[in-house]
């Protein structure tokens, strides 16, 4: 089945300590990207990746760090995490080769407390 | 300024009757492309219909039909005959071709009274 996965899908934690959310796709997309949700915003793009060892920053990427070392993973990592980084986060992912390729398909979302 | 606008928070509307809901961009590109997307109460966000900048006619999937009215630059989304199911919020999202980034408008939160 071709989805987008996330890990974990809830995390509850405590300022200043470094956590890792994974992203995972299993259709070969080139273009990833990672998206926070906060009430009356909508979605903000933080990271994004056209492809391997290729990233760069969206609206909202301080406080937060990329890798993509594989074309398959794309984790987001949070070093040292603040209350303000309370979020639902969306992995998402496309072939972006233009129109409607470029169609973004999204993982389950992960809900981020920081305490 | 913003790159996708939605002025209705909220909407109501009666079960099998159609709903217009409104999205705004700004862009100086002439090459991108336009997405809906629903956010059931479970929260995935599942995509419903592409329109791009060029396609001449607009785009239908379903009961979703997009108006498109380039000049005016809007991309309104039109659900026909709705459905309890349609409850949700929708977000309209835009990518423009010279760039990479993704922009998403706040969203329009739809409810369907039976």
């Amino acid at each position: 089945e071709a989805q987008v996965t996330q890990n974990p899908r809830y995390l509850i934690t405590v300022t200043g300590k470094k956590l890792t959310v994974t992203c995972s796709q299993n259709m070969n997309h080139e273009y990833m990207s990672w998206y926070r949700q906060d009430p009356g915003l909508g979605l903000r793009q933080i990271y994004y990746s056209m492809n391997v060892e290729v990233t760069d920053k969206g609206d909202v990427p301080e406080g937060y760090k990329v890798s993509r070392k594989e074309k398959r993973n794309f984790p987001l990592i949070l070093e040292s995490p603040s209350p303000n980084q309370t979020s639902l986060y969306f992995c998402a992912s496309s072939f972006s080769q233009g129109g409607s390729t470029d169609t973004q398909y999204f993982g389950p979302g992960t809900r981020l407390t920081v305490l | 300024a913003q790159k996708i606008t939605q002025t209705q928070p909220g909407m109501f509307v009666q079960e099998k009757e159609a709903v217009t809901l409104d999205c705004t961009y700004d862009t100086s590109d002439q090459s991108y492309g336009l997405f809906w997307y629903k956010q059931p109460s479970s929260g995935e966000m599942i995509f419903l219909i592409y329109q791009g900048s060029y396609d001449e006619q607009n785009a239908t999937e379903g009961r979703y039909s997009l108006n498109f009215q380039k000049a005016r630059k809007s991309a309104n989304l039109v659900i026909s005959a709705s459905q309890l199911g349609d409850s949700a919020m929708y977000f309209c999202a835009m990518r423009e071709n010279s760039g990479n980034q993704f922009y998403f408008g706040t969203g329009t939160s739809l409810t369907v009274i039976p």
